[in-house]
């Protein structure tokens, strides 16, 4: 089956440092990237939604300057956390899309922690 | 109203136990609609995928759909602690290059 490679699994970065987080579609191509953060025993929070060479979209209220996302093949997204405060520490998790309606594939999720 | 409705628990059955899970929804342009498994600390894992109403099932799950009621199901039979995880519920209207719509997720606890 189709398979996402999110990684780091888990992160610990200094306040006010970036941090990038990669999201890789192994066997298929990505035509859309969402990327998610989770609270706990909270459902998932759609952040952004990116097509592979194009500018990501992102919900309200999140800081597309904050939050960088690049998708600039079909198989590599990535998130950059920068200037990363305590209140950023969640988990982030990544779902690639084939335009499948049931082509969504999740990452495995990164905990990022700020320290 | 929010566009999709789970009761996200806690749930707790007993081992062998038949377990239900629902949601509902209010946007009837919704047609195709997945139920996601996610343990702990993991990301979300494809269960069971549905189009439009009916039922379908696999192995010890079935998944129901009911379009006229807007309402979803999920059946477990015979749960084993493996199951426990949270379960979420899942729609879109049309392709994959579409945010899913998620319910809350209902965790499940299923005790030995």
């Amino acid at each position: 089956g189709a398979v996402v490679s999110q990684h780091p699994s888990r992160v610990i970065c200094k306040s006010g440092t970036s941090v990038k987080i990669e999201c890789r579609s192994l066997d298929f191509q990505a035509t859309t990237m969402f990327w998610y953060r989770q609270f706990p025993k909270k459902s998932l929070m759609l952040m952004a939604t990116s097509n592979e060479g194009s500018k990501a979209t992102y919900e309200q209220g999140v800081e597309k300057d904050k939050f960088l996302i690049n998708h600039a093949s079909l198989t590599l997204s990535t998130l950059t956390v920068t200037s990363a405060h305590p209140e950023d520490s969640s988990f982030y998790i990544c779902s690639a899309s084939d335009g499948d309606p049931y082509g969504y594939t999740f990452g495995s999720g990164t905990r990022l922690t700020v320290v | 109203q929010k566009e999709v409705e789970q009761d996200p628990g806690p749930l707790s059955v007993p081992e062998g136990a038949i377990v239900s899970l629902n949601c509902t929804y209010s946007n009837s342009a919704f047609q195709y609609f997945m139920w996601y498994r996610q343990y702990s600390r993991k990301g979300p894992e494809l269960l069971m995928y549905t189009y439009s109403s009916g039922n379908k099932e696999d192995g010890r799950f079935t998944a129901q759909v009911d379009k006229s009621s807007k309402y979803i199901s999920l059946f477990i039979r015979d749960s084993q602690p493996s199951d426990s995880a949270t379960y979420l519920c899942a729609m879109t209207m049309n392709s994959g290059n579409t945010p899913l719509v998620f319910g809350k997720g209902t965790r499940l606890s299923v005790i030995a």
